[in-house]
C-alpha cells in the first residue's frame, strides 16, 4: 500500500514569513495528491490538490510543487497569517484511498 | 454549500455497547469514505462505498460494519465498543467518475467516547 511521509511535524513561524511543509510517497501509480489543513475539533478541509499531470499549482498565498520522479511533493504558504495555524495533512491518492501524511502543526506568531 | 454532514458531533457509549453513526454526503455525492483519526493522528480509512456497493476496504474491524442506503447516505456500525474505539471518525464524499473521484470533502466528524 501508499506511504506517504510529512516533515517537520511542528513548524513555527513569524507572521508574514513562508512556510514549507514536504512529503514523499511510496506508490509511482498515485496520481492525485490533496492538502488538507485541520483546526481544532474541525474536519480536515482542502485547501489545494494537484495531480500527476502538473508540476506545479498556485492559489493566491498557498502552492503546491510535485516531482513525480523523486516522489516528493511540497505546501508552500507565504505571507503566513495567525489563521493559518492549524494542523496540515498532505495525502496520496491510488484509485479512491487516501493516504494521509502524520500531519503537521503549524504556528504562526504574531 | 450544502457540505457533508454528519450525527452525531458526540458521542458516550459505554465498554460493550453498540453505536451507529451517520453521515449524509454532499447532494450529488455518490461515493462515501469513513475514517478514524486517535488523538494526535492523522485520520485512518476503513471504508468506502460508490453507489449503495463497498468498494474498499481498510483497517476496519470486524464488530464494525457499514452500508450506503438508496438516498445515499451512509451509516457506520461499531458493536462490542472497547476503549480502544475512541477517536474521532470522519466521514468524507466525493463524486464519482472521472477526475472528479478522487476530490474527498470531509465532515465535521464525531467524536466517540467509550467509557
Amino acid at each position: 500500500g501508499e506511504n506517504v511521509e510529512q516533515h517537520p511535524s511542528t513548524l513555527s513561524v513569524q507572521e508574514g514569513d513562508s512556510a514549507v511543509i514536504k512529503c514523499t510517497y511510496s506508490d509511482s501509480a498515485s496520481n492525485y495528491f490533496p492538502w488538507y489543513k485541520q483546526e481544532l475539533g474541525k474536519g480536515p478541509q482542502l485547501i489545494i490538490d494537484i495531480r500527476s499531470n502538473v508540476g506545479e499549482k498556485k492559489d493566491q498565498r498557498i502552492a503546491v510543487t510535485l516531482n513525480k520522479t523523486a516522489k516528493h511533493f511540497s505546501l508552500h504558504i507565504t505571507e503566513t497569517q495567525p489563521e493559518d495555524s492549524a494542523v496540515y495533512f498532505c495525502a496520496a491518492i491510488n484509485d479512491y484511498k487516501l493516504s494521509f501524511g502524520a500531519g503537521t502543526t503549524v504556528t504562526v506568531r504574531a | 454549500a450544502a457540505g457533508v454532514i454528519q450525527s452525531p458531533r458526540h458521542l458516550i457509549k459505554e465498554k460493550r455497547e453498540t453505536a451507529t453513526l451517520k453521515c449524509y454526503p454532499i447532494p450529488r455525492h455518490d461515493t462515501v469514505y469513513w475514517y478514524q483519526q486517535g488523538p494526535g493522528q492523522d485520520p485512518q480509512f476503513l471504508i468506502s462505498f460508490y453507489e449503495k456497493m463497498q468498494s474498499d476496504k481498510g483497517s476496519i474491524p470486524d464488530r464494525f460494519s457499514a452500508q450506503q442506503f438508496s438516498d445515499y447516505h451512509s451509516e457506520l456500525n461499531m458493536s462490542s465498543l472497547e476503549l480502544g474505539d475512541s477517536a474521532l471518525y470522519f466521514c468524507a464524499s466525493s463524486l464519482g467518475g472521472g477526475q472528479s473521484k478522487n476530490i474527498q470533502y470531509f465532515g465535521a466528524g464525531t467524536r466517540l467516547s467509550v467509557l
